[in-house]
């Protein structure tokens, strides 16, 4: 159980474009979803909380006109990458847990979207 | 906020040889304490985890202590296996959200 889905695993496009990334979670619904960045040999840096029905909150040095996200339902958060520039390949990853409503649980991961802008 | 250390960031062993990571957390508040396992271009998995009520927990081959006081845990991994190569990044947690260390890629050589 508790399995996220993340589409598509690989992006490859011009600078300038939009691309959106699609998190979803399989078997339960989310009311909080979170984004992650990693670059290369380097650790997991939370971008963003996605909040289902309200604004997302997003970590210090985030641009929020820059990575959009939206968390329309219970079980879909999206993270729209605006106008692209080389400076943000990376691999992007989502997570989300199933509503316990223990705080003390693990994070369950989607499979990321390496990003490369040329 | 929470401000995790992860060292070494580099541990290379032999199969059948130990492996220890070890991390430090500044946040007292924080009670929760996974450790993922990531192989390369794929999602971190959780391998074990333990709870701030908790000063220990083995599961097989994994084991990892925690002392709340010196807020230091650390992940230990014996007879290691080829297998087992990959970055392992340890958190601490609280209200859902986990701080992650810098990671550690460990090899082990056949």
């Amino acid at each position: 159980g508790a399995v996220v889905s993340q589409h598509p695993s690989r992006v490859i496009c011009k600078s300038g474009t939009s691309v959106k990334i699609e998190c979803r979670s399989l078997d339960f619904q989310a009311t909080t979803m979170f984004w992650y960045r990693q670059f290369p040999k380097q650790s997991l840096m939370l971008m963003a909380t996605s909040n289902e029905g309200s604004k997302a909150t997003y970590e210090q040095g985030v641009e929020k006109d820059k990575f959009l996200i939206n968390h329309a339902s219970l079980t879909l958060s999206t993270l729209t990458v605006t106008s692209a520039h080389p400076e943000d390949s990376s691999f992007y990853i989502c997570s989300a847990h199933p509503p316990t409503g223990d705080s003390n649980q693990p994070q369950h991961f989607g499979d990321g979207t390496r990003l490369s802008i040329l | 906020g929470e401000n995790v250390e992860q060292h070494p960031s580099t541990l290379s062993v032999q199969e059948g040889d130990s492996a220890v990571i070890k991390c430090t957390y500044s946040d007292s508040a924080s009670n929760y304490f996974p450790w993922y396992k990531q192989e390369l271009g794929k999602r971190p998995q959780l391998i074990i985890d333990i709870r701030s009520n908790v000063g220990e927990k083995k599961d097989q081959r994994i084991a990892v202590t925690l002392n709340k006081t010196a807020k230091h845990f650390s992940l230990h991994i014996t007879e290691t296996q080829p297998e087992d190569s990959a970055v392992y990044f340890c958190a601490a947690s609280q209200s859902y959200i986990p701080t992650f260390g810098r990671g550690t890629s460990l090899i082990v050589h056949p």
